[in-house]
């Protein structure tokens, strides 16, 4: 099956600093990743979506200022998370995809977990 | 608009028993129907998918059938195992965006 993969898998940062996570689809090209957030036992929170060559389109309450996306080629996207703070601590999962024959595929990362003290 | 409403857990089971995992869904048209698995601290995997009306998704012994007239898609399985032990998302697919349920924990004793 199609792998997408994230680095690094975990980080602890310091307040104030920026941090930057990588998402690549391995074996496939991906019309479009999408970047969630993940709080503790709660689902999965869409965050924005990027075309490759486009700016992302970031949900509603998402500051974009704050995380910085970049889709810089057809395999890989980045989300910098600028000037930390602790309560930007979280889960966040990358997902790569594209239209596949006879439907839709979306494949996950294995997730970033993000400490900020 | 498009949601995806999910049976609160956590479902806590034996080893052997049966699972079911109820899932219903509102959307417009007729989407496509996903469940997710997620082990501790992973990201998703697929478990399976249905397309359109009446298909079966199966994956690892788990199953879900897309049932236009209930709109419902739940997930079984005839003999659950430890390793089964995890958060199980339904979701739809909408415009090119997954809409996902809350989440239902799954807890399996040996």
């Amino acid at each position: 099956g199609a792998v997408v993969s994230q680095h690094p898998s975990w980080v602890i940062c310091k307040s104030g600093t920026s941090v930057k996570i990588e998402c690549r689809s391995l074996d496939f090209q991906a019309t479009t990743m999408f970047w969630y957030r993940q709080f503790p036992k709660q689902s999965l929170m869409l965050m924005a979506t990027s075309n490759e060559g486009s700016k992302a389109t970031y949900e509603q309450g998402v500051e974009k200022d704050k995380f910085l996306i970049n889709h810089a080629s057809l395999t890989l996207s980045t989300l910098t998370v600028t000037s930390a703070h602790p309560e930007d601590s979280s889960f966040y999962i990358c997902s790569a995809a594209f239209w596949g024959e006879r439907s839709y595929e979306q494949y996950f990362g294995p997730g970033t977990r993000l400490t900020v003290t | 608009g498009n949601s995806v409403t999910q049976m609160e857990g956590p479902v806590t089971l034996s080893e052997e028993a049966f699972l079911t995992i109820n899932c219903t869904y509102t959307a417009t048209g007729y989407p496509s129907l996903f469940w997710y698995v997620q082990y501790p601290g992973e990201g998703l995997q697929l478990l399976l998918k249905a397309t359109k009306a009446d298909d079966k998704g199966s994956n690892k012994g788990f199953e879900a059938t897309y049932r236009k007239e209930t709109t419902s898609f739940h997930l079984e399985k005839g003999s659950v195992q430890v390793s089964d032990s995890a958060v199980y998302f339904c979701a739809l697919v909408y415009g090119n965006k997954l809409v996902f349920g809350a989440g239902t924990i799954l807890r399996v004793k040996s």
